[in-house]
């Protein structure tokens, strides 16, 4: 089984400070990870993802995550924040690579950014 | 990149009607597309999973005779929801992976806000 835990249902930022967005996984095998983002009454849209090559990954928009297997995390940093970045962003687990692979998704970081 | 598109994006139907939902990959195809379920300020519920060809798989707790799943080609799967009632109102999103690549991240919908009155 696996499993996402985002720390923090609510960050708030001042635009131009760093955003952190804290993602915890459990899964019994080397997992693959996701960082997607979703605007109000839209999909969502995937930022990054982890397949275990390069354990730094950048997305989309300015966004990075870096795979830490010893704290099993995958936390989403920015060094700037943009009102534009305002959202909800949810992390995501998947155990498998097949063509079926289910994802589980963490309840969600809703990310308010300040003038 | 990977389109998906849903059609419609809201719907609002009277109570024991049936609303049909659809889902199109539109530059690539989706042997496997996903149906998922999003209650207000809440994450994703996976709902079934729709397989070109053959029955979908259902997670648990979902009614397959409510909600039915047809994935008849290879760029779209539909939902329908039949007798709908007004705890069926929610946000529905589906999603898709393109078959050509291995460990492809899934493509979603715009979603459809659907409101049973």
């Amino acid at each position: 089984a696996q499993s996402v835990t985002q720390l923090g249902s609510h960050v708030s930022v001042s635009e131009g400070a760093l955003v952190l967005l804290r993602c915890n996984y459990s899964s019994s095998v080397p997992p693959y990870l996701f960082w997607y983002v979703q605007y109000p009454n839209q999909g969502l849209q995937l930022l990054l993802k982890y397949t275990s090559a390069a354990t730094l990954v950048k997305g989309i928009n300015g966004f990075e995550a870096e795979f830490k297997k010893s704290e099993t995390s995958f936390h989403l940093t920015k060094p700037s924040a943009h009102m534009s970045d305002a959202a909800e962003y949810f992390c995501a687990v998947s155990d498998s690579g097949g063509s079926n692979y289910k994802l589980t998704f963490g309840k969600g970081t809703l990310l308010t950014v300040n003038p | 990149g990977a389109v998906v598109s849903q059609h419609p994006s809201r719907v609002i139907c009277k109570s024991g009607t049936s609303v049909k939902i659809e889902c199109r990959s539109l530059d690539f195809q989706a042997t496997t597309m996903f149906w998922y379920r999003q209650f207000p300020k809440q994450s994703l519920m996976l709902m079934a999973t729709s397989n070109e060809g053959s029955k979908a798989t259902y997670e648990q707790g979902v009614e397959k005779d409510k909600f039915l799943i047809n994935h008849a080609s290879l760029t779209l799967s539909t939902l329908t929801v039949t007798s709908a009632h007004p705890e069926d109102s929610s946000f529905y999103i589906c999603s898709a992976r393109d078959a050509g690549h291995l460990i492809s991240p899934l493509h979603f919908g715009n979603g459809t806000r659907l409101t049973v009155t």
